[in-house]
């Protein structure tokens, strides 16, 4: 079965400080894979979006990596800002005829000051 | 620029009530589909349109209506509500298929009493 899982589930850190997320997919075929942030009340903002034959893509202070051979994702965090609390969401796209997105259940970050 | 409006922002209905959630976009997006997001779970797609004439159920259709006569608006349509129904609701577009990052409209809250 096509999944997504995404860890932690939640996550609280100083502001200023650094931290990961990681996404496992077991999903194939597998086309691209994205990182969405998702303030509370709004809807998904796509952050990166990355292909198999990419292996670290930065937007600012995120950095996502994928390891295509073990079927990982992660996203870095730099010198996290109060703005930077939010659910944030890896998306895997199938492609090559399946049009489907599968999606993580999302980490919940929150940055206290 | 709108990207992708919804209305309303929040409802309350009772059982066996109907109801339209609408969705507009203006950045003459081909693909636009409907999907609910409940507590601990990922996105689940509800249905989505490749372009105006065309639709077509995803992953959980059942007690959804939806119809897509011009290339902006895309209303998603229940025809007797039940509390199974209470989630939250987004509409999303893109240029073409699931290929290419969503633009995430800011969510309607629908509570079926």
């Amino acid at each position: 079965k096509n999944q997504v899982e995404q860890s932690p589930q939640s996550l609280i850190i100083l502001e200023g400080k650094n931290c990961t997320l990681q996404c496992n997919y077991t999903v194939s075929p597998f086309s691209n894979l994205r990182w969405y942030k998702q303030d509370t009340g709004r809807g998904p903002v796509s952050l990166t979006i990355m292909t198999f034959s990419e292996n670290t893509k930065s937007n600012g202070r995120y950095t996502a990596t994928l390891d295509a051979d073990t079927k990982q994702s992660s996203l870095h965090i730099t010198a996290s800002q109060l703005s930077d609390s939010a659910s944030y969401i890896c998306v895997v796209y199938q492609g090559f005829g399946n049009e489907k997105l599968t999606f993580g259940t999302g980490t919940r970050l929150t940055i206290i000051p | 620029n709108a990207g992708v409006t919804q209305t309303p922002k929040f409802q309350v209905l009772k059982t066996g009530q109907s109801m339209t959630l609408q969705c507009a976009q203006d950045m003459n997006h081909e693909y636009m589909s409907w999907y609910r997001q409940d507590p601990g779970m990922g996105l689940r797609l509800i249905h989505y349109s490749v372009g105006a004439g065309i639709t077509d159920q995803g992953e959980v259709p059942n007690g959804y209506n939806v119809s897509r006569s011009t290339t902006e608006d895309f209303p998603l349509r229940l025809l007797s509500a039940a509390p199974s129904q209470t989630s939250v609701y987004f509409c999303a577009s893109s240029r073409q298929g699931g290929a290419n990052v969503l633009t995430f409209g800011a969510g309607s809250r629908l509570t079926v009493l």
